[in-house]
């Protein structure tokens, strides 16, 4: 059975720091999903890694992906407050027709 | 371009009431379709998911069911809610050609009462 973990589930930081939050999954996989949710909203995805060693990158977030280590890390760059809300990873094996998500971390900003 | 609508938006229901959420995607066709639920300040619980007209993944045994009437309609009912079905559903669907990324609708918050 395919578990994702994430960690931290809490974070909270100072504007102007740097930080990453780390995605680990239990099987092998090659594709990889960030979501971000802002509070009572909905998801939206952020990005999607389908090789080793990709990296995509968009405003201060970047995201990259280790396959053989089974880790995914999603970094903030010198944080702002608007970045604040929780951030999901999920993996899916393909053809299981479904992705499995993280339990999220809630990121907050403090200006 | 692609849409996904939830409906209703917000819904306050007492326990032994059912249950109707729909939810329609439009342009695109034979889409993966999803239903999740989360309680307040928690992760993603999958509940059902369908990859055809009258396929349907249940993931959870519990009192919800779903129906996939039409091709880019799926809906999730109860006939009769628990006050532990509070939370907030979303729908999500998937074109599995390369991967299966999920675009998700606006979601129901769902109250219990």
């Amino acid at each position: 059975e395919l578990k994702v973990e994430q960690n931290p589930l809490f974070l909270s930081m100072q504007e102007g720091k740097n930080y990453t939050i780390y995605c680990n999954y239990s099987t092998t996989s090659d594709r990889l999903y960030w979501y971000r949710q802002d509070p009572g909203k909905s998801l939206e995805s952020l990005f999607v890694l389908l090789s080793n060693g990709a990296v995509k990158q968009e405003g201060r977030l970047m995201a990259s992906l280790d396959t053989k280590a089974r880790l995914s890390t999603l970094h903030i760059t010198a944080a702002v407050h608007d970045l604040s809300a929780t951030y999901f990873c999920a993996v899916d094996i393909w053809r299981d027709d479904k992705i499995i998500f993280g339990k999220g971390t809630r990121l907050h900003i403090l200006p | 371009s692609q849409t996904i609508h939830q409906w209703p938006a917000t819904l306050v229901q007492p326990v032994g009431s059912p249950l109707s959420l729909e939810c329609t995607v439009e342009g695109t066709s034979n889409p993966n379709l999803y239903w999740y639920r989360q309680a307040a300040g928690r992760g993603l619980q999958l509940l059902f998911y369908s990859v055809g007209i009258g396929q349907i993944s249940s993931e959870v045994p519990q009192n919800l069911s779903a129906s996939r009437p039409q091709d880019r309609q799926f809906i999730l009912s109860s006939k009769k809610l628990l006050l532990s079905d509070s939370g907030f559903y979303l729908c999500a669907w998937s074109i599995s050609v390369w991967t299966y990324e999920q675009y998700f609708g606006p979601g129901t918050r769902l109250t219990v009462t």
